[in-house]
Formats: structure tokens, sequence, C-alpha cells
């Protein structure tokens, strides 16, 4: 199907490892990016391509993917990695060109 | 550095044009594809349009497609968005994007938004 499915909301310890996932059809044939919003705020780009990070954000980001799912993964969660993830892709179908997951909001408690 | 910069929101009634403007700087927009995010209130993002650098349209998302038009000023950095027969559940905050390559990949850079409103 032409969508991006994440789980809605995710809760990690601080200093804990906390695991994002997005699954999609398109996810076969096309990276996934992963975009951090906080409130009020604009999206920014946190992971891209194959584990790749932009300058600027951390290293205890990372990503991966199998099959038709991708994942971001943030080892030793921090108070500011709190805020909505998206994942996105271009999608395989061509009917709606990108697409953006629903989000997963993040806690760190 | 980048910077994107919207401008042209404000609170319209359903059938009502508006245009947004999306003022860039610290790089061509020519040289790379531009696109418009839009977010609901309390909802997630939703990709509305694209355009690839040499003026090709990317495409519309489903839910624009026919009454939104995205378009670009090389001379003024400038990206717009024309949003025509407007409707309530257009309202939303519109992000302008750079993407990171001139076809289209993934977005690097994001204005911070311009809030449309739709309300009789």
């Amino acid at each position: 199907s032409s969508e991006l499915t994440q789980d809605p909301a995710v809760s990690v310890a601080l200093g804990q490892t906390m695991r994002i996932t997005c699954r999609g059809d398109s996810l076969t044939t096309h990276y996934a990016t992963w975009y951090q919003q906080k409130p009020g705020q604009a999206p920014v780009l946190v992971m891209y391509g194959k584990n790749k990070r932009p300058s600027g954000i951390p290293d205890r980001f990372s990503g991966s993917s199998s099959g038709n799912t991708a994942s971001l993964t943030i080892t030793g969660a921090q108070a500011e990695d709190e805020g909505d993830y998206y994942c996105s892709s271009r999608d395989s179908s061509g009917i709606h060109l990108w697409m953006f997951g629903g989000g997963t909001k993040v806690t760190v408690l | 550095e980048v910077l994107l910069v919207e401008s042209g929101g404000g609170s319209v009634q359903p059938g009502w044009s508006l245009r947004l403007s999306c003022a860039a700087s610290g790089f061509k927009i020519g040289d790379y594809a531009m696109h418009w995010v839009r977010q609901s209130p309390g909802k997630g993002l939703e990709w509305v349009g694209g355009l690839n650098w040499d003026r090709g349209s990317i495409g519309y998302g489903d839910s624009v497609r026919g009454r939104f038009t995205v378009s670009r000023d090389d001379a003024k950095n400038s990206l717009y968005l024309q949003m025509d027969s407007l409707r309530p559940e257009d309202t939303a905050v519109y992000f302008c994007a750079k993407d990171v390559s001139p076809g289209g990949d993934y977005f690097d850079s994001w204005g911070q938004g311009a809030l449309v409103t739709v309300s009789s």
C-alpha cells in the first residue's frame, strides 16, 4: 500500500536505548528519511540514506532497514531528544510521490 | 547558511485564493528541487507539491492537485505556492523545504512555516 506506518508514541528512560520503526512497501525500494520536530518548530533532518547523519546530529542517532521496515535508534536517549519523529520516502507507486508516516511522539522519562 | 522564510499566510474564507512566498538565501533555488509541505493543527506532515531544478513540476499531493500551483522566481530566489479554491481542510502551517538534489530526493532544510486558516 502507498503509506508509511509508525507507532503513535514511544517512551524511554533517560540514557536508555529506543527504536522507532516505519513500515511501508516503498521502503523495499527507497531509503527512509527521518525528521525530528519539536513543538512549534520546523522539522529537522536527522537521518537519510543508508544510516547517514547530517552534520550536527549526535552519533547516538542511527538508522537501519530490513525489507519493508526502517528503524531509527537513539542509543542513550537525552531529554532534548523528546519530540515527534516522522519517516518519509518516495512512493514506489508514483501516486503520492513523497509520503510521510503519521509520526511517533517520543517521551524521555 | 541556508535560510528559508515563508510569508503570505493569513485567514481566508472557503473558495478564496492565497499565495505563499518562500524567500531563500544561502543557496540558489534554481540548483535544487524545492517543495511545500503542510501540517494541519495537531496532525502530521503532508507533502503538498514540488518543483525540480529545471522548473518541471515534480507533482502534487492528491488533496491539492488541480487547485494548488508551485512556481519560482530565480531572480528573487523565491518559491511560491498559489492556492486556489481553498477549503477548510487546507487549514495548516505550510513549510517550504529545500531538497538535497536537483531532481528530488529528501528535504535537508525547512522554513519556519506560514499559517493558513480557511474558515467562514
